[in-house]
């Protein structure tokens, strides 16, 4: 299946400070990418999609002034937790698609946000 | 109603037998429909991917699908230790947008 990788897979940053998450598409242009926030024994919940070049469409209850999402090209997209607050912590993963509607939806490897 | 339903589970049934797991959605329109597994602390592995009604093999596999219903299911023949996950039904809902739902997912555990 084609690759999606996800960086960093962990990271631990102090209270306050902002965190940037990149999800690249390796093999494939990805023209919408999803950003998921998942807590322990809990389903993986939408935070936003983002499209290439356009901005992000974001979940009702999600801040995005909070959760910044840049989708600059067909294989990049990042999320930017800002000012990080220990409810923060969580295991965020990204999936991306490639166009049309019958095309698989492939995840990174998630990331483990630890707000200290 | 959620969009997309399944039991959580756990499921439990013993190794080499047939493990089958249901899920339901709301969205009529939606059209492309996708099973995960995903092992505790890691990203979700894509498993099957359906579109079409009926049945999709794929080794020891089968996702089943019926529109009419609303109805996708996966089953796994000769059940192994190692299929021991939490199964996540995917939906691409129909819109502009297309996002990816998940259910709730279904534990599955089988025991040796």
């Amino acid at each position: 299946g084609a690759v999606v990788s996800q960086h960093p897979s962990r990271v631990i940053c102090k209270s306050g400070t902002s965190v940037k998450i990149e999800c690249r598409s390796l093999d494939f242009q990805a023209t919408t990418m999803f950003w998921y926030r998942q807590f322990p024994k809990q389903s993986l919940m939408l935070m936003a999609t983002s499209n290439e070049g356009s901005k992000a469409t974001y979940e009702q209850g999600v801040e995005k002034d909070k959760f910044l999402i840049n989708h600059a090209s067909l294989t990049l997209s990042t999320l930017t937790v800002t000012s990080a607050h220990p409810e923060d912590s969580s295991f965020y993963i990204c999936s991306a698609r490639g166009v049309g509607i019958l095309t698989e939806a492939f995840f990174g490897q998630g990331t483990r946000l630890t707000v200290v | 109603q959620k969009e997309v339903e399944q039991n959580s589970g756990p499921l439990s049934v013993p190794e080499g037998a047939i493990a089958s797991l249901n899920c339901t959605y709301s969205d009529r329109g939606s059209q492309s429909f996708f099973w995960y597994r995903q092992y505790s602390g890691k990203s979700p592995e894509l498993i099957m991917f359906i579109y079409s009604n009926g049945d999709k093999e794929d080794g020891r596999f089968t996702a089943q699908l019926n529109k009419a219903s609303q109805y996708v299911s996966l089953l796994i023949r000769d059940s192994q230790p190692s299929d021991s996950a939490t199964y996540l039904c995917a939906v691409v809902l129909s819109g502009g947008y297309q996002k990816v739902t998940f259910g709730i997912g279904t534990k599955l555990q089988v025991i040796p």
